[in-house]
């Protein structure tokens, strides 16, 4: 069955310090990849997406992620993390298919000490 | 930049009443989806519709459940009997033609069953 697992529940990391979320996703075919943002009380934004090419994509406020094949993953990482960027994060897979549906990881707490 | 809309952003209603949840897409999208956060849970899909049917759902939407596009912008998620466990946030996204684009959420809506 497709699944993405996420293996942090919660991070805690120092204003400033470099960050990196893991993702891991299991099924067979290469898959489009997604990484979106929920502040609280607040919908889901999208940081940045893989579909094909260059496997390192840059996206908003300063985050990138890199899709590694051979590991099935597609980790987040900031170089420097900034108090606003406390929040859940969620990695997402779409299979493919005219309207297929995106599947969710339980997500990552972001907290960020001062 | 365009965005997808949901309204109302909290719906409180009693157990065994009907309740629908309302959602304007980005106007040039063709897919439609609605998923739903149940509290401190992962996002999980309900259904999405493409060229006025559904195209696919998931177990949890069950016969309870109902889409609708009545009009050339709103998308609609109907749950004809409400109970406990259909609290949650909900949320609608809207996709464009081209497979390789993202879904975009809106900020959901939370239902609140008493």
């Amino acid at each position: 069955a497709q699944s993405v697992t996420q293996p942090d529940i919660h991070i805690t990391v120092s204003e400033g310090a470099s960050l990196e979320l893991r993702c891991n996703y299991s099924y067979g075919a290469t898959p489009y990849l997604f990484w979106y943002v929920q502040s609280p009380g607040q919908g889901l934004q999208l940081l940045l997406k893989y579909f094909s090419g260059d496997t390192l994509v840059q996206g908003i406020k300063g985050f990138e992620a890199e899709f590694k094949r051979s590991q099935s993953s597609f980790n987040l990482r900031k170089p420097s993390v900034h108090w606003s960027d406390a929040a859940e994060y969620f990695c997402a897979v779409f299979w493919g298919g005219t309207a297929s549906k995106l599947t969710f990881g339980t997500g990552t707490r972001l907290q960020v000490t001062l | 930049e365009p965005e997808v809309t949901q309204t109302p952003s909290h719906q409180v209603t009693q157990m065994g009443q009907e309740v629908i949840l309302r959602c304007v897409p980005i106007s040039n999208h063709l897919y439609f989806y609605w998923y739903r956060q149940i509290l401190g849970q992962k996002v999980e899909f309900l259904v999405s519709f493409y060229n006025n049917e559904i195209s696919e759902k998931s177990e949890i939407f069950d016969d309870q459940f109902s889409v609708e596009r009545p009009d050339g912008s709103n998308f609609t998620l109907k749950i004809r009997s409400t109970k406990l466990e259909d609290s949650a946030m909900y949320f609608c996204a809207s996709r464009a033609a081209d497979s390789n684009q993202p879904q975009h959420f809106g900020d959901g809506t939370r239902l609140s069953i008493l």
